[in-house]
């Protein structure tokens, strides 16, 4: 059965430098990934997504994740944050084939001046 | 936005009443999910559906039972409200399996005391 695991509940970090939130998933066959985001008091949106092809997946508002197969991990990242992007980030994945996308516990990035 | 609507978006109930909870679309999407969040949890799913009248147990199907009679709508119920089902509900729905995204409604906070 798939699963995914978000290794950070919460990550600071001062704004302009870097971050990485970290995500791997489980499963037994080929995956998509994908990245959500959700502001507060709102719903979710995609960040971006792991369909096929090129590991490095470019996404919305300067983010970016690579999928590792080897790891099974589908890390995001981002060279610079803004107070903006302070909010809770969701992997979640969903196996080829079947109905079921499932999500980690989520990672609440808190971006400081 | 994707046109989906979640009604009501707030509720307080009893403990031991039933609830009802609606998702509706305008995209004629023929996935549509149910979660709830909680924090530390993440999003973790419900029940699915995958069609009118067609549908399956997510991770946390305990408590609750679900419909699709039409294609457009995704009715969540609570038979019996309990203090452990206060959440924060999100339907959401999906074109089709695997590489496509998930457009997620805002949300339905439920409160049961």
């Amino acid at each position: 059965a798939q699963s995914v695991t978000q290794l950070d509940s919460q990550v600071p970090v001062f704004e302009e430098a870097p971050v990485e939130l970290r995500c791997n998933y489980s499963s037994s066959v080929s995956v998509y990934l994908f990245w959500y985001v959700q502001y507060p008091n709102q719903g979710l949106q995609l960040l971006l997504k792991y369909l096929s092809g090129s590991t490095l997946v470019k996404g919305i508002n300067g983010f970016e994740a690579e999928f590792n197969k080897s790891q099974t991990s589908f890390h995001l990242r981002k060279p610079s944050v803004h107070i903006s992007d302070t909010a809770e980030y969701f992997c979640a994945v969903s196996e080829s084939g079947y109905n079921k996308l499932i999500f980690g516990a989520g990672t609440r990035l808190a971006v400081h001046p | 936005d994707a046109g989906i609507t979640q009604s009501p978006r707030h509720k307080v109930t009893e403990t031991g009443t039933p609830v009802t909870l609606r998702c509706h679309q305008t995209e004629n999407h023929r996935y549509m999910y149910w979660y709830r969040q909680d924090p530390g949890h993440g999003l973790r799913l419900i029940h699915y559906s995958y069609g009118v009248k067609d549908t399956d147990k997510g991770e946390v199907s305990d408590g609750y039972s679900v419909s699709r009679s039409k294609t457009e709508d995704f009715l969540l119920t609570l038979e019996s409200a309990t203090s452990s089902q206060t959440s924060v509900y999100f339907c959401a729905i999906r074109g089709s399996i695997g590489d496509t995204e998930a457009f997620f409604g805002q949300g339905t906070r439920l409160t049961v005391v």
